[in-house]
């Protein structure tokens, strides 16, 4: 089965700068991507997603790049702020839905004032 | 607002207990699904639904079982709670596949 890979575990980084996060997946079918926000002791929630078909995407502060043939994806957050404090998990589907996702273990990112 | 509803945020079973968790979601999607969520692990999908009475596995349904008699409801089922299911359960809907919308979450304690 598919197989997520998430580093790092944990990011800290200043108010203002970038943050980086990436997931490599074994599946070479897998072909939809999100990214997930939870807040601490609230419910996860999409951010944004991509599709094998599409190399990059942007949705203001956030965007994600799919390198499908090293397979691997990652997410940037530019000018972070304090409200980006959260864990974050990649996921993949072969899919192309979100009907059997496999997610990664989760970053949490601490954005410090 | 899609409203996902986990009917007990916090539970204490002891082992060997038949435990229920309901799920119920306002907003007529087809598709459920039931994840784990454990610190190190991510979210781990137990079992989903994507119609009436359908059931399919997920990753991990050992000691699992789910049930979906109407389309708003999704119940997941633990026959005989153990210890290692101590654990935090999320419920999960969608309709088009993209987006799952998630539960509070039910934290379940197995003593």
């Amino acid at each position: 089965g598919e197989n997520v890979e998430q580093h790092p575990s944990t990011l800290s980084v200043q108010e203002g700068d970038s943050a980086v996060i990436k997931c490599t997946y074994s599946d070479s079918a897998s072909n939809y991507f999100p990214w997930y926000k939870q807040e601490l002791g609230k419910r996860p929630q999409l951010i944004i997603d991509i599709r094998s078909n599409v190399g990059e995407k942007k949705d203001q502060r956030i965007a994600v790049t799919l390198n499908k043939t090293a397979k691997h994806f990652s997410l940037h957050i530019t000018e972070t702020q304090p409200e980006d404090s959260a864990v974050y998990f990649c996921a993949a589907s072969n899919t192309g839905t979100a009907s059997k996702l496999t997610f990664g273990t989760g970053t949490r990112l601490q954005v410090t004032l | 607002d899609v409203k996902v509803t986990q009917s007990s945020r916090y539970l204490v079973k002891r082992t060997g207990e038949k435990v229920f968790l309901e799920c119920v979601q306002d907003m007529d999607h087809e598709n459920m699904f039931w994840y784990r969520q454990d610190p190190g692990l991510g979210l781990r999908l137990i079992y989903f639904s994507y119609d009436v009475k359908m059931k399919e596995k997920g990753d991990i349904p050992e000691g699992y079982s789910v049930s979906r008699e109407k389309k708003e409801r999704f119940s997941l089922i633990l026959e005989s709670a153990s210890t290692n299911q101590t654990s935090m359960y999320l419920c999960a809907s969608s309709s088009s596949w993209r987006e799952l919308f998630f539960g509070e979450g039910s934290r379940l304690t197995v003593l």
